[in-house]
């Protein structure tokens, strides 16, 4: 099974409506990042949380790290086109692992 | 942050034939530097990392090796490549807590 698991698998959303993208592991993440893939292309860092409860918003993205550090969420507000693309969410599974695990992403869909 | 090259961005090579991909960082000293594949429809899989010039870390057993000559220069190889070596791969530099990646190169083995 998946050490990091991403939810859902893909998401189909009209542009203008929210979303939210989810990432759980059953270990503590001692750092969680959230990237974004566009087809063919390399990851672009959205950003990186540490500390429990910790929230960070970039633009109309949105996320947070619950306090247990077992769960990450990604909340897009009223959706673009721009935001179509994989998104990915990576940890470290273990105080100090200089290695990160990845999830399987989400494939983000944004519907005129 | 830092700028992460790799090349080439793509390549098609027949099975048996040898392999040498090349990412260079820019913006950072002493980074950890990983190298990463991408199978169609899989996830990310860690191949190597190094945390310093000479020290390589391997992930998954295979006919792949990686070697770091000089700090922010991190290359990744084979002498006989495989048709399952086909897939995307992705050089990342992590520094101060950060990790970013490169672009990527395609490799399509025939």
């Amino acid at each position: 099974s998946q050490e990091l698991e991403q939810s859902p698998q893909s998401l189909i959303v009209q542009e203008g409506k929210n979303l939210t993208i989810n990432c759980t592991s059953s270990k503590t993440l001692y750092g969680l990042y959230w990237y974004k893939q566009k087809y063919g292309e390399g990851l672009i860092f959205l950003m990186m949380l540490q500390k429990g409860g910790e929230e960070k918003s970039h633009e109309k993205i949105t996320a947070k790290l619950d306090e247990k550090k077992q769960q990450s969420s990604l909340h897009i507000t009223a959706s673009q086109p721009s935001h179509a693309g994989i998104y990915l969410c990576g940890a470290a599974l273990g105080f100090g692992n200089e290695k990160l695990t990845f999830g399987t992403g989400t494939r983000l869909t944004i519907i005129p | 942050s830092q700028t992460i090259h790799q090349w080439p961005a793509t390549l098609v090579q027949p099975v048996g034939s040898p392999l040498s991909l090349e990412c260079t960082v820019e913006g950072t000293s002493n980074p950890n530097l990983y190298w990463y594949r991408q199978a169609a429809g899989r996830g990310l899989q860690l191949l190597f990392y190094s945390v310093g010039i000479g020290q390589i870390s391997s992930e998954v057993p295979q006919n792949l090796s990686a070697s770091r000559p000089q700090d922010r220069q991190f290359i990744l190889s084979s002498k006989k490549l495989l048709l399952s070596d086909s897939g995307f791969y992705l050089c990342a530099c992590r520094h101060s807590y950060e990790q970013y990646f490169g672009p990527g190169t395609r490799l399509t083995v025939t």
